[in-house]
């Protein structure tokens, strides 16, 4: 157990319909980090926040998806009119700072879209 | 463009012999390079990295890699496996400043009794 949690484990959702994950980091960890896991392939970037501000956002962040971290604390990473597309595994990471160059990772949320 | 390459989708190695895991690496600039582990139904796990200094680092569970700026490569290396070894291996890199982790597609190590 790494001290990141993401909630739910798994989620089941039809086509067009809108999901939300959430990510609860390493309490002092200022660094939070998005990645996507397609079977077969290692993680992809998706987004990184720094307390709350989002930096960067990779091109595969359609419009259809949107994060946020208020007051720094958890994340939500929110999909729209999902795809099937969008199947994948959805893991959160945190990093402790300038000095603390590793990322710890959660167990992610699994996503299947019907 | 930065990027991984881990040339072997699997490698299988008897307990208690030794074990590398390949992996190159394709940035411009200074790469912080790291291995991760991941077990089944888990989440990534850490397990070592490069920043600067000595070539040869060491790392959780006995594992060690090598980083070599020629060969743009950094082996993951344990001198005695273990069945407990067995996992996906994932190699990551990232720049200085750019935060975000490269992964290469992963390599699954096999250790038989």
């Amino acid at each position: 157990d790494t001290g990141v949690s993401q909630d739910p484990r798994h989620k089941i959702t039809k086509r067009g319909q809108n999901v939300t994950f959430r990510c609860d980091p390493i309490s002092e960890h200022n660094r939070l980090y998005w990645y996507r896991q397609t079977l077969g392939q290692g993680p992809e970037f998706l987004t990184y926040f720094q307390n709350e501000a989002q930096l960067e956002k990779s091109r595969l962040l359609s419009d259809r998806f949107s994060a946020e971290r208020p007051k720094g604390s958890f994340s939500t990473l929110e999909i729209q009119r999902t795809e099937q597309g969008d199947s994948a595994m959805y893991l959160c990471a945190t990093q402790g700072g300038l000095s603390s160059y590793e990322q710890y990772f959660g167990p992610g949320t699994r996503l299947t879209v019907t | 463009a930065q990027s991984v390459a881990q040339p072997e989708d699997q490698v299988n190695v008897a307990e208690g012999n030794p074990l590398t895991v390949k992996c190159t690496y394709s940035v411009s600039g200074n790469p912080y390079l790291f291995w991760y582990v991941q077990y089944p139904n888990r989440g990534l796990q850490f397990l070592l990295k490069y920043i600067t200094g000595d070539n040869l680092v060491k790392g959780s569970y006995g594992f060690e890699a090598e980083f070599n700026k020629s060969q743009t490569s950094f082996h993951l290396k344990k001198p005695s496996a273990l069945v407990s070894d067995s996992a996906l291996y994932f190699c990551a890199v990232s720049l200085p400043n750019t935060d975000k982790l490269i992964f290469g597609t992963g390599t699954r190590l096999q250790v038989f009794p």
